[in-house]
């Protein structure tokens, strides 16, 4: 099975801080990598695919990259609506598995 | 739009059986491959189960694995994932969601809240 090690888990920060999520896999997968943003009582929702690709209609602060056994993901210039937990996913085989999350609070 | 709707949770003793159901309305429904993610509480996402746009591939997690079945109906446009022989750490929060290809899960519904206790 691919594991996926999210890093850290937990982060304080301030508006408009950048911030950057790391993801390790093991074994590598290419660039078959999704992040997504869950906020409390809510669904996930998709902000990157394929490692680099932003999602349609989500802000451009957000930004994906990497392949292969380390992807980040960065917030340029972070929102009050974006304090909440990001996972990173990993499609590239099955067990799909997603990454143990990092949530972000308000410092 | 599209819609995903989960129903069929409840609370459930432990060794018995449940089936959840996931509507999908505002697409094509049988181009779609749909999976099964669930979250305990306070816990992050587990992938559970996912099958195939035509139906004929199945895969589970070793967590599930000989006890959950997922199925799907084209014509109902529903998903459905078979719970059997449920376990305490089954309680969870479980999402449907849509795939677009090896892409991403593109869409997810609200969720249905299982229990399992005695």
């Amino acid at each position: 099975d691919i594991q996926l090690t999210q890093s850290p888990s937990f982060l304080s920060a301030s508006v408009g801080d950048r911030v950057t999520i790391t993801c390790r896999a093991s074994p590598g997968i290419g660039n078959d990598l999704a992040w997504y943003q869950q906020t409390p009582g809510k669904a996930p929702q998709v902000l990157i695919y394929s490692a680099s690709n932003l999602q349609g209609g989500v802000p451009t602060r957000f930004s994906g990259s990497g392949s292969g056994t380390e992807f980040t993901l960065t917030i340029s210039g972070l929102q009050p609506e974006d304090f909440a937990t990001y996972y990173c996913q990993q499609l590239k085989s099955y067990p799909i598995t997603f990454g143990g999350g990092t949530k972000v609070e308000i410092k | 739009q599209v819609q995903l709707v989960e129903s069929g949770g409840g609370v459930v003793q432990p060794g018995r059986s449940l089936r959840l159901s996931c509507a999908a309305s505002g697409f094509t429904f049988s181009s779609y491959a749909m999976h099964w993610v669930r979250q305990a509480p306070g816990r992050g996402l587990e992938w559970v189960a996912g099958i195939s746009y035509n139906g004929r591939n199945e895969h589970y997690a070793d967590s599930v694995k000989g006890r959950f079945t997922i199925s799907r109906d084209s014509s109902t446009n529903t998903v459905f994932l078979h719970l059997n022989s449920l376990r305490p750490d089954d309680t969870a929060l479980y999402y449907c969601a849509r795939a677009r290809g090896i892409y991403s899960f593109d869409f997810w519904g609200q969720g249905s809240l299982v229990t399992v206790s005695s």
